[in-house]
């Protein structure tokens, strides 16, 4: 258990709707990161956040939006769904999001029928 | 865009060693080689990480070459359950806007 927490752990839902997934960090971790992975495709970064504010932007679509909160809870909203979001969504954190390991959660698995 | 280079897949017996080579040819002096790996779909897993010296932990251990254009994660005694894909990335020391990009890894096949 690598204290990360992502929730829902599956979700379904049609094309056009808008989904949240959220993400707890270890606690402690004050940067999360976001990561969308389809099938048999690599880890491809999408955004980081520490303590609130965001840090670095990867291929995140504009119909991809995420924020980070006081307690550091994370949430990625997707909206306008598409078949090709359909994807397992992976949330990590790092106690500062410098030179330092990623913790991962367990992640979203997004269908988009 | 990743800055390392692995092969796509490797295979190796039960109870060898696994070498898994990674080609890091631009790193800068003060960017670190992290190892993770990922099981099936499950989260990744972080491994070991290295500058310029030799590391062991009790999951592997990270040879990295003298002028740091490559490395080598060597699994010791592979077994079934170190079946997953391996990626090596390159981080920098003072990261503030890096975005920690993950490449599409070695796919590692333990065989019994």
């Amino acid at each position: 258990d690598s204290g990360v927490t992502q929730t829902p752990k599956h979700l379904i839902t049609a094309t056009g709707q808008r989904v949240t997934l959220r993400c707890s960090p270890r606690s402690g971790d004050l940067s999360v990161y976001w990561y969308q992975q389809s099938l048999d495709q690599g880890l491809q970064f999408l955004i980081q956040y520490y303590n609130g504010e965001e840090r670095a932007k990867g291929n995140i679509l504009e119909r991809f939006s995420a924020q980070q909160f006081p307690d550091l809870h994370s949430e990625l909203n997707l909206s306008s769904l598409e078949l090709g979001d359909s994807a397992l969504y992976f949330c990590a954190s790092s106690p500062t999001g410098g030179d330092e390991k990623l913790f991962f959660g367990s992640g979203t698995q997004l269908s988009v029928l | 865009d990743a800055k390392t280079t692995q092969p796509p897949s490797m295979d190796c017996a039960e109870g060898r060693a696994a070498n898994l080579p990674c080609n890091h040819s631009t790193i800068s002096g003060n960017e670190y080689v992290y190892w993770y790996r990922q099981i099936h779909s499950q989260g990744p897993q972080y491994i070991i990480h290295g500058l310029k010296n030799n590391e062991t932990n009790e999951m592997a251990s990270l040879i990295i070459t003298e002028d740091r254009k490559s490395s080598t994660l060597i699994l010791p005694h592979a077994t079934l359950r170190d079946t997953a894909v391996y990626y090596c990335i390159v981080i920098p020391s003072t990261s503030g806007t890096y975005k920690y990009i993950f490449g599409t890894g070695t796919r590692l096949k333990v065989l019994a």
